[in-house]
């Protein structure tokens, strides 16, 4: 098993620039999540999902929106990127709410210029 | 919402010594608290959680104990060692209705000197 995996691993955006940030896990997980992590600030929610065809808004949504139209996929988008973005972002899923395991995948870091 | 606060925000101690790290959280109704470790340039990965049922666990040298009347929960680690160094994460969670995220604390960078 692969576990979660991130796409890309690195990136570099200039302001107003778009992209997708591609999550995906083979451990039939219900619940998937996107974090940002930023220094002495952990990790903060940006969105969620329960389950396919559906997202929710997490902490910091504003600025990216994110799709699930397949159980093992979990999309970010940013569709205008500003430098106030620039950050490690983390993918993680999890079997169900009820008190399991959050498992993360290896993080995209993002610059915006 | 949940809030979670975590001390301190950075922690040195001598190779072999103990290390202690508390959180407290403001929903009484938290009932799940996971620590994760994060080491430089990987993803957080799970090290011990409690639920709100259990007042201590432990695992080998790692330890977690819950308070829930104070709403407090502490990470001890004994007998430090390098390969401990690393930044940890506290988190709770309410298992209820409508309920699915963690709320994290803004974690605690530990270094063992050797």
């Amino acid at each position: 098993n692969a576990g979660v995996t991130q796409t890309p691993k690195f990136r570099v955006l200039k302001t107003g620039q778009s992209m997708t940030l591609l999550c995906a896990q083979d451990m039939n997980h219900e619940y998937m999540y996107w974090y940002r992590q930023d220094p002495g600030m952990g990790l903060r929610l940006i969105h969620y999902s329960v389950g396919e065809g559906t997202t929710a808004k997490g902490e910091v949504p504003d600025g990216y929106n994110v799709s699930r139209l397949k159980k093992q996929n979990f999309l970010l988008g940013l569709e205008s990127a500003a430098p106030s973005q620039t950050s490690v972002y983390f993918c993680a899923s999890t079997y169900s709410r009820a008190l399991y395991e959050q498992y993360f995948g290896p993080g995209t870091r993002l610059t915006v210029t | 919402g949940e809030n979670v606060e975590q001390h301190p925000s950075t922690l040195s101690v001598q190779e072999g010594d103990s290390a202690v790290i508390k959180c407290t959280y403001s929903d009484s109704a938290s009932n799940y608290f996971p620590w994760y470790k994060q080491e430089l340039g990987k993803r957080p990965q799970l090290i011990i959680d409690i639920r709100s049922n259990v007042g201590e666990k432990k695992d080998q040298r790692i330890a977690v104990t819950l308070n829930k009347t104070a709403k407090h929960f502490s990470l001890h680690i004994t007998e430090t060692q390098p390969e401990d160094s690393a930044v940890y994460f506290c988190a709770g969670q309410y298992s209820g209705a409508g309920s699915y995220q963690l709320t994290f604390g803004k974690g605690t960078k530990l270094s063992v000197i050797p």
